[in-house]
């Protein structure tokens, strides 16, 4: 079974552009959250989709959006990028996402530099 | 809210020692607790779980148990390897609706041959 993909691995992008990350779960997934990652803060919670809704949100601004669809995939979208952006994205899927029994499977992540 | 401490890195050991990672969680109510690893260049896998208190988790080496009076979850390891090399995470989770986990910031080991 293929494992969590996300596209692109690597961006850089220039302040104020806006950039759009991609990931796939694993086949039969249908809850995906994502994370940002940085040396700093460690892995803060973005948000989380489920059937293409989302689920839940995290504490970060309005710049940073996201959408499921039918199948299962996921964007997230970043506008007006700033300096502090740059981090790694990690995107993890899970069958539902319903508490301690399931495992989170995540992606290698897309790292994004802003320039 | 809900967070999760961990002691800071990096941590070198050398081929064999003795490894404890250590971790403290705040939470309200009875979460569960998790160690991820990733590895360079990976993203996150689960390493052990604990559900309960008195719970021990245990893969590969690893062993953490649930410290409900302490509201700990340390990390072990008796005798470390190079391949051991990655940053270890511990989170928690409310066992309680569709809350997400709540990650401490990691701690890099390296271990040296």
């Amino acid at each position: 079974k293929a494992g969590v993909t996300q596209t692109p691995r690597y961006l850089i992008k220039t302040r104020g552009q806006q950039v759009t990350l991609s990931c796939s779960p694993i086949s039969g997934h249908r809850s995906v959250s994502w994370y940002q990652q940085t040396p700093g803060q460690g892995l803060q919670f973005l948000f989380e989709y489920f059937s293409e809704t989302q689920r839940n949100k995290g504490n970060f601004p309005g710049r940073f959006s996201g959408r499921q669809f039918s199948n299962s995939r996921s964007e997230m979208n970043v506008s007006t990028l700033e300096l502090g952006d740059s981090a790694l994205y990690l995107c993890a899927s899970s069958l539902e996402n319903r508490g301690s029994n399931e495992k989170l499977f995540f992606g290698s992540g897309t790292q994004l530099s802003v320039l | 809210g809900d967070s999760v401490t961990q002691m800071e890195g990096p941590v070198t050991l050398s081929e064999e020692a003795f490894l404890t990672i250590n971790c403290t969680y705040t939470a309200t109510g009875y979460p569960s607790l998790f160690w991820y690893v990733q590895y360079p260049g990976e993203g996150l896998q689960l390493l052990l779980k604990a559900t309960k208190a008195d719970d021990k988790g245990s893969n590969k080496g690893f062993e953490a148990t649930y410290r409900k009076e302490t509201t700990s979850f340390h990390l072990e390891k008796g005798s470390v390897q190079v391949s051991d090399s990655a940053v270890y995470f511990c989170a928690l989770s409310r066992n309680s609706g569709n809350t997400p986990l709540v990650f401490g910031k990691g701690t890099r080991l390296s271990v040296i041959a």
